[in-house]
C-alpha cells in the first residue's frame, strides 16, 4: 500500500458525460501527479500540482482539468468524454521538495470505461 | 485484473533463473532513472532508482545498470520468482520536478 488513495476504483459512463476522479496523496506529500495509462499509449503524464499550484503540464487534453485543494487532495475532471478516454487514471504523490528525491508513489488507479 | 498492454515485449523465464529487462531512453539530459513494477490491476510500485553519476546500483535481488554512452538501462532480477511476474517500466527524469517519462514496459512471465 503506497498510501495514495484514489476513488472511484471503477467507473462506467457514456460518451459526452463528465466525471471527476479523486486522489488523496500520501501523508505529508505536497506534490500530486496525474497519469493516464491506456493499452496503446502506456503511462502518459497529464499534470502535476504542488501545494495547490500547477507545476507542470504534460499531454493533457483541453477537455480535462485538475486542481489541488488546500487539504492537498486533488481532483481530475474529464468532460465531453469520448470512447478513447477509456483508460486507467493514476494519481501519484511525493514530497515535491528538492531534497526529497524524484521517486513518485502511485495509487491503485481509477479504471474509466466510456461506452 | 485488467491488462495494461496487449503488445508489450515479453520475457519468459523459469523460476530460479536470472532475468534481465532492458530499456533504451532517449533524453541525454536525463539524470535520474527509476524502475517500477506493475502487477495486474495495481499501480506501479517503486523497485530501484539510479542517478546519472552512477553506473550500477544494487538492491535486494535487483541490480540496475546504467550505460549513458548508449542511453541504456537494465534491470537484473536474481533468482526470479513467480511473484516477480508483472510489467516492468523504466522511467526517466530530466527537469528536477519529478515529471517522470515512462517507457512502454516489458512483461515478465515466470514459470514455476
Amino acid at each position: 500500500d503506497s498510501g495514495v488513495t484514489q476513488t472511484p476504483k471503477h467507473l462506467i459512463t457514456a460518451t459526452g458525460q463528465r466525471v471527476t476522479l479523486r486522489c488523496s496523496p500520501r501523508s505529508g506529500d505536497l506534490s500530486v501527479y496525474w497519469y493516464q495509462q491506456s493499452l496503446d499509449q502506456g503511462l502518459q503524464f497529464l499534470i502535476q500540482y504542488y501545494n495547490g499550484e500547477e507545476r507542470a503540464k504534460g499531454n493533457i487534453l483541453e477537455r480535462f482539468s485538475a486542481q489541488q485543494f488546500p487539504d492537498l487532495h486533488s481532483e481530475l475532471n474529464l468532460s465531453s468524454l469520448e470512447l478513447g478516454d477509456s483508460a486507467l487514471y493514476f494519481c501519484a504523490s511525493n514530497p515535491g521538495t528538492a531534497d526529497s528525491g524524484n521517486t513518485i508513489y502511485f495509487g491503485e488507479g481509477s479504471w474509466l470505461t466510456v461506452v | 485484473g485488467e491488462s495494461v498492454g496487449l503488445h508489450l515485449p515479453t520475457l519468459s523465464v523459469q523460476e530460479g533463473d536470472n532475468s534481465i529487462i532492458n530499456c533504451a531512453y532517449s533524453n541525454s539530459a536525463s539524470d535520474y532513472f527509476i524502475w517500477y513494477k506493475q502487477e495486474s490491476g495495481k499501480g506501479p510500485q517503486f523497485i530501484i532508482d539510479i542517478r546519472s553519476n552512477m553506473d550500477k546500483r544494487q538492491g535486494q535481488r535487483v541490480t540496475v545498470l546504467l550505460n549513458k554512452t548508449v542511453k541504456h538501462l537494465s534491470l537484473q532480477i536474481a533468482a526470479t520468482q513467480p511473484g516477480d511476474s508483472a510489467v516492468y517500466f523504466c522511467a526517466e527524469n530530466d527537469n528536477g520536478y519529478s515529471t517522470l517519462t515512462f517507457g512502454k514496459g516489458t512483461m515478465l512471465l515466470v514459470s514455476p
